[in-house]
């Protein structure tokens, strides 16, 4: 069964401080791994989709990359409005669904 | 969020009351996925449908839920004789074509928040 952990559960920065977010998860054939941003009371945002490892996807702030085991989400430099819950989910070799992790709570303190 | 619409946002279901929640999915998006996501757990999946048929069902319970996506008008999740245990955030995604048609992402509305007193 695939399966995604994601830590830490929660994680206080300050802004200006960087970090990074971990993504570890099991599957049968990796078909795509997928980072998602949750605002309170929204439904997640797309951020980006890996496909292979070595791969790094950039936008604004934010640097996904990945290997076979694990996903990080670098942060540089967060602001307050990166405060959010970040998600990673995992499509494998004849899904037709993602397997989401817990997630991640970061807050950017200004 | 924007194209993927929810309604109702926020649902108040008795015990033993039926909950109807809709979702109409992105424009040109005829592949549709509903996750759950209970307090304190991630999203996990439900059932995906295309239109005019149910392609996996394996994450719904097998009483009590149905799920549809007609030819016209939106997806509807249903939920028979509600229980205080359907409490949960209800989502639904929507992808252009298939996930086994190649690894377009899929995109989410803000959810249905059901509440069962």
């Amino acid at each position: 069964e695939d399966q995604v952990t994601q830590s830490p559960e929660a994680l206080r920065l300050q802004e200006g401080e960087s970090s990074s977010l971990n993504c570890s998860y099991t599957v049968s054939g990796l078909r795509g791994l997928f980072w998602y941003r949750q605002d309170p009371g929204k439904g997640p945002e797309f951020l980006f989709t890996l496909y292979s490892a070595g791969e790094e996807k950039e936008k604004e702030r934010l640097k996904a990359t990945l290997t076979k085991k694990e996903s990080f989400l670098h942060i540089t430099a967060p602001k307050p409005e990166d405060s959010a819950t970040y998600l990673c989910a995992v499509l494998g070799q004849g899904a037709q669904k993602l397997v989401f992790g817990q997630g991640t709570r970061l807050t950017i303190n200004p | 969020n924007a194209g993927v619409m929810q309604n109702p946002r926020h649902l108040v279901r008795r015990r033993g009351q039926e909950a109807r929640l809709r979702c109409s999915p992105m424009k040109g998006h005829s592949h549709v996925y509903w996750y759950r996501q209970l307090p304190e757990e991630g999203l996990k999946f439900m059932v995906y449908l295309q239109k005019e048929n149910i392609i996996d069902e394996s994450g719904m319970p097998k009483e009590r839920f149905s799920a549809e996506f007609p030819k016209e008008g939106p997806s509807i999740l249903r939920i028979q004789q509600v229980v205080r245990g359907d409490s949960a955030a209800y989502f639904c995604a929507s992808s252009p074509r298939g996930q086994g048609a190649g690894n377009q992402p899929q995109h989410f509305g803000d959810g249905t928040r059901l509440s069962i007193l």
